[in-house]
């Protein structure tokens, strides 16, 4: 069964860090793409960034130069890490498999407030 | 102007069959693109119904029911999503989503009511 499990969000002041991790299970990982997308509370979905098989990362306009995605294939592990926060990046982030988004994790709340 | 627009709200009835648009801005040809289509209910991640490029060209989620197809209308410029024989448990919101040049765009979510 695949599973997708996120972690590490939190409250954080703008400015601010954090680091986003999804445990990867029950899929051959390091062969698959991988993304994150958020939600902001009561809003729609917006891709934030894709991770390719062999390391190719692509990002948002929104988070350029401020996110970091990577993935330890090891690990079985996809991680977001996230700088100079900004009130608007307050969200749930999803971890997401494949170009399709065919399997998506619950999520972790990032809160970004002073 | 939004790269994809989706209607905020559409309503239809139980048993009925609903038409939710997923409309390319001008200048993007609907007949480019693979439109991928998910469904959201409140307080759960989205999960992915299907793709649509072409009749073709085409894939169902694991598990999602055939009554959820997709198509294209060219002459509107637009990627459809088709639930026929309308349930209760379809109350959602759903998300179209294109890839267009090393990114991924959503459209801003239909709200389907079954009633």
């Amino acid at each position: 069964e695949v599973q997708l499990v996120e972690s590490g969000g939190g409250l954080v002041q703008p400015g601010g860090s954090l680091r986003l991790s999804c445990a990867a299970s029950g899929f051959s990982f390091s062969t698959y793409i991988m993304n994150w997308v958020r939600q902001a509370p009561g809003k729609g979905l917006e891709w934030v960034s894709y991770i390719s098989s062999t390391g190719t990362k692509y990002y948002a306009d929104s988070v350029k130069g401020r996110f970091t995605i990577s993935r330890d294939n090891a690990k079985n592990s996809l991680y977001l890490q996230m700088n100079n926060l900004r009130d608007e990046d307050t969200a749930v982030y999803y971890c997401t498999r494949d170009v399709d988004h065919d399997y998506w994790g619950q999520g972790t709340l990032a809160t970004v407030s002073s | 102007q939004a790269v994809l627009t989706q209607p905020s709200s559409l309503s239809a009835s139980p048993g009925a069959s609903a038409s939710l648009t997923c409309t390319l801005r001008s200048g993007i040809s609907v007949d480019s693109y693979t439109i991928y289509w998910y469904q959201q209910k409140p307080g759960s991640p989205p999960q992915y119904l299907l793709r649509y490029k072409s009749d073709s060209d085409k894939q169902q989620g694991s598990g999602v029911p055939s009554r959820f197809s997709g198509s294209k209308d060219a002459s509107a410029n637009a990627g459809i999503l088709l639930i026929s024989g309308l349930q209760s448990e379809d109350e959602a919101d759903y998300y179209c989503m294109i890839w267009r040049s090393s990114a991924l765009v959503f459209g801003g979510g239909t709200k389907l009511t079954v009633l």
